[in-house]
């Protein structure tokens, strides 16, 4: 059974501190890729990589930053927490689609990180 | 900016009831997704299409992809209280790792 797991499912930090999003994929995908998830606005993408070491910022990358030091595992990291993070955050794995003009293929995602800056 | 919008956004229907949830972009896809994600839970696939004008079932759901490739719809059909959910239609185009997510559709199946 494939898996996503992230390292909570509920997180509370106050305005300020160094947060970090623990993700690990066991399916020996190359793509991670972390979300923000806010009603009303679907999922929008924050960072993405495709290999180790490697990333590449999504549409609202500001205020966070990534790490990629073995294939299974991406974390998040939010140098200084703020109040307009609070937010679900979701991580997803796939395979490589390549540079072969095939489409992306199937991503799949943790349970996702509920944290909320007080 | 490529943009999905999902309409309804909220959909409360009576267990039996046929529904049908929109997916529209002006931007053309190479290939379309629709996930599923349930209270406390990450998304999970249900369909790719690719082809424009292409139809696929799963069961009680319906996916069709536009004939142009920048709409989609999903209809279920004689909708249950496991129907209940979020769902989330994505957008990609070939060549690149990146999706774009639509707006969502909550959807409520009462027994």
């Amino acid at each position: 059974d494939v898996k996503v797991t992230q390292s909570s499912r509920y997180l509370v930090k106050r305005t300020g501190e160094k947060v970090f999003l623990e993700c690990v994929q066991d399916m020996d995908h190359e793509n991670m890729f972390w979300y923000r998830q806010d009603p009303g606005l679907g999922l929008r993408l924050i960072y993405f990589s495709y290999d180790v070491k490697m990333k590449e910022k999504g549409d609202i990358p500001e205020g966070y930053s990534v790490s990629r030091e073995k294939k299974e595992r991406f974390s998040l990291i939010l140098e200084s927490a703020s109040t307009n993070q609070t937010s679900m955050y979701l991580c997803a794995s796939s395979l490589w689609s390549g540079s072969s003009g095939r489409s992306p293929h199937e991503q799949f995602f943790g349970p996702g990180t509920r944290l909320t800056v007080l | 900016t490529q943009l999905l919008e999902q309409s309804p956004q909220f959909l409360s229907i009576q267990e039996g009831e046929n529904l049908t949830v929109y997916c529209n972009s002006s931007s053309v896809f190479s290939s379309l997704q629709w996930y599923r994600q349930e209270p406390g839970e990450g998304p999970v696939l249900l369909v790719t299409v690719v082809t424009g004008g292409e139809v696929k079932k799963l069961k009680r759901l319906t996916f069709q992809f536009g004939d142009a490739r920048k709409d989609s719809s999903l209809h279920i059909t004689a909708a249950q209280p496991g129907d209940t959910g979020l769902y989330l239609c994505a957008g990609a185009s070939s060549g690149t790792y990146k999706y774009i997510f639509g707006t969502g559709t909550r959807l409520k199946v009462l027994a």
